[in-house]
């Protein structure tokens, strides 16, 4: 079954601009979860949702925000863009479900390459 | 709050030999471990995880992990490295009241031949 899918996988973007990037989670799976990769500061939880809802958001500003549809496909929005949003976006997908789930795997895509210049 | 130490930034070993990976962890309630090795210009790839039951966890590709209580680490063993599993291996804790995984800051490992 096909995993979780990530689009675009490169891009590149100017100062100022805007992008949003793409998820689609394991079929079956309704919770997303983004996280951002970086050198400096590793790994780092963007948000989660599940069933539509946001249900925990990581320390970042408002310039990053998400979404997710009825399908469980998700987007994540960067809006005025700086050279240090430039990073690996992850997107990863699970069963999801309440604190009883919370064990189950969580599957990463292969990401998407953001660089800001 | 939950957190993860990895305290060796790279890890060097023989083609054959025995791999350790070192993950110390804290929590406030039960944690959910997990490891994930990540190959250059690539994501995460789920190698196991630890959620109740038997401290020996066994995953995908021969690794392993042991899961201690007292010491609040899961470290993660191959008994004979392959030049294959040369990768970045990052540990990961879910508490059992949190919505998203933390992470390690990742360890490289390098299997010479």
């Amino acid at each position: 079954k096909a995993g979780v899918t990530q689009t675009p996988r490169y891009l590149i973007k100017t100062r100022g601009q805007q992008v949003t990037l793409s998820c689609s989670p394991i079929s079956g799976h309704r919770s997303v979860s983004w996280y951002q990769q970086t050198p400096g500061q590793g790994l780092q939880f963007l948000f989660e949702y599940f069933s539509e809802t946001q249900r925990n958001k990581g320390n970042f500003p408002g310039r990053f925000s998400g979404r997710q549809f009825s399908n469980s496909r998700s987007e994540m929005n960067v809006s005025t863009l700086e050279l240090g949003d430039s990073a690996l976006y992850l997107c990863a997908s699970s069963r999801g479900g309440d604190r009883a789930s919370f064990g189950n795997t969580i599957y990463f895509g292969e990401g998407s390459w953001l660089t800001v210049v | 709050a939950q957190s993860v130490a990895q305290p060796e930034d790279q890890v060097n070993v023989a083609e054959g030999n025995p791999l350790t990976v070192k993950c110390t962890y804290s929590v406030s309630g039960n944690p959910y471990l997990f490891w994930y090795v990540q190959y250059p210009n690539r994501g995460l790839q789920f190698l196991l995880k630890y959620i109740t039951g038997d401290n020996l966890v066994k995953g995908s590709y021969g690794f392993e992990a042991e899961f201690n209580k007292s010491q609040t680490s899961f470290h993660l063993k191959k008994p004979s490295a392959l030049v294959s599993d040369s990768a970045l291996y990052f540990c990961a804790v879910r508490d059992e009241n949190d919505y998203k995984l933390s992470f390690g800051a990742g360890t490289t490992v390098t299997v010479r031949a």
